[in-house]
């Protein structure tokens, strides 16, 4: 079955570049999107990459996809304790329009 | 004013208890979904609804049942709350022209837990 797989923690020290991976498993998936979900609030959304595109830049952000592989990355370039939050991957199976959500990983921000 | 919004944001209930999570959304969208959140599992989808004559199960239905009273309103009952419904429950919404249909809007959460 459709499945997303996350790391469940990322630490990295402030001002370093974060990676959070992911991979998934319906090679069919439109779009696969990265949310973010501060500290007490609901899941926002941060980027997203339509399939036939390998990379995506946005400021300090970059979005990386592998479709081969079936992996998918965010690069948090600067990390600052903003920063901090979980984020979760999900894909887009063809059917139903539903997302299918990564278990979401935490990143904690060193001073 | 938030575009979702979720009531109560808190709730602490005994085992037994039937109890209603409310969302309401000013958004226009026709689509809404409930969610829980549990740590190490992330989201999985209770029930969905695409229109107000239109309700799906989703992975996860059992022990909860949902009413769609308008466009705007879908509210998630637990009819008797056991204590493995302890989790933050999430509203969400989308509509079929943003990014193909799945781009969703989330709710702040409503964090219940039952005793």
């Amino acid at each position: 079955g459709e499945d997303v797989e996350q790391s469940l923690f990322l630490s990295v020290r402030e001002g370093d570049s974060s990676v959070i991976n992911c991979t998934y498993t319906d090679s069919s998936s439109t779009y696969l999107y990265w949310y973010k979900q501060e500290p007490g609030a609901g899941l926002q959304l941060l980027t997203y990459i339509f399939s036939n595109m390998d990379m995506k830049q946005d400021q300090r952000l970059t979005v990386l996809l592998n479709k081969k592989d079936k992996h998918l990355s965010l690069r948090i370039a600067d990390t600052q304790t903003g920063d901090s939050a979980i984020y979760f991957c999900a894909e887009t199976p063809d059917s139903n329009y539903q997302l299918i959500w990564g278990a979401g990983t935490k990143l904690i921000i060193k001073p | 004013d938030a575009d979702v919004t979720q009531t109560p944001r808190n709730r602490i209930t005994k085992t037994g208890k039937r109890i209603m999570l409310e969302c309401s959304q000013t958004k226009g969208h026709d689509r809404m979904y409930w969610y829980r959140q549990d740590p190490g599992l992330g989201l999985r989808l209770i029930y969905y609804s695409f229109d107000v004559k239109d309700i799906n199960k989703g992975e996860i239905s059992d022990g909860y049942s949902v009413s769609r009273q308008a466009q705007a309103k879908f509210s998630l009952s637990l009819e008797s709350a056991i204590p493995n419904q302890t989790a933050l429950y999430f509203c969400a919404t989308s509509d079929p022209r943003d990014r193909g249909g799945y781009e969703q809007y989330f709710g702040p959460g409503t964090r219940l837990t039952v005793t």
